[in-house]
């Protein structure tokens, strides 16, 4: 397994455009999630998917953001006419099913698609 | 809902030096601690757990100890390698995710 892979690792584009990022989880987690980090700050949640089933969006995922995971395999995250504020890491984890909470489980994440709004 | 805070940084040390990153949390019983490193250009990686209180986590010379009393799950090596530089997550279960600190980032000197 190579674990979880984003593409594109980065992308530079101009305010207005959209921008889609791709990643691929580990083949047996069906769960994936999506954050976004800026500089000198950790982590933020902003959608997961359990399967093909979108069970919780942030109140950072505005209007201009749709995640998608068709098949419960891959996943999609599209920004609309991206703002200068969207520059950011888009990272992306997977996981198995199950609680959290425990420690069972453990989020793996990819390498991050890094997003440069001019 | 259930948070962590962690120690800012930067932190810059020599080679061999202790490292300590400090780490509390807010929560609802005893959920498991995690600390996730992130080295340049690269994802978060698990660096250690801790799934209830007492515990212990271990990993690449780095613990951490899950103290209920002190609601803290601090960081620490005690000699620090060059290859260590990277930046240091605390965090936390909330609900099916996980929620991190701000992350602190360690430079070592050799």
């Amino acid at each position: 397994d190579t674990g979880v892979s984003q593409d594109p690792r980065h992308k530079i584009t101009k305010r207005g455009q959209n921008v889609t990022f791709r990643c691929d989880p580990i083949s047996e987690h069906n769960r994936l999630y999506w954050y976004r980090q800026t500089l000198g700050q950790g982590p933020e949640f902003l959608t997961y998917f359990q399967n093909e089933a979108q069970l919780e969006k942030s109140r950072l995922l505005s209007d201009r953001f749709s995640a998608e995971r068709p098949k419960g395999s891959f996943s999609t995250l599209e920004i609309q006419r991206t703002e200068q504020g969207d520059s950011a890491m888009y990272l992306c984890a997977s996981s198995l099913a199950g609680r959290v909470r425990s420690g069972a489980n453990v989020l793996t994440f990819g390498a991050g698609s890094r997003l440069t709004v001019l | 809902g259930d948070s962590v805070t962690q120690m800012e940084g930067p932190v810059t040390l020599s080679e061999e030096a202790f490292l300590t990153i400090n780490c509390t949390y807010t929560a609802t019983g005893y959920p498991s601690l995690f600390w996730y490193v992130q080295y340049p250009g690269e994802g978060l990686q698990l660096l250690l757990k801790a799934t209830k209180a007492d515990d212990k986590g271990s990993n690449k010379g780095f613990e951490a100890t899950y103290r209920k009393e002190t609601t803290s799950f601090h960081l620490e090596k005690g000699s620090v390698q060059v290859s260590d530089s990277a930046v240091y997550f605390c965090a936390l279960p909330n609900d099916y995710k996980l929620s991190f600190g701000a992350g602190t980032t360690v430079t070592v000197r050799a």
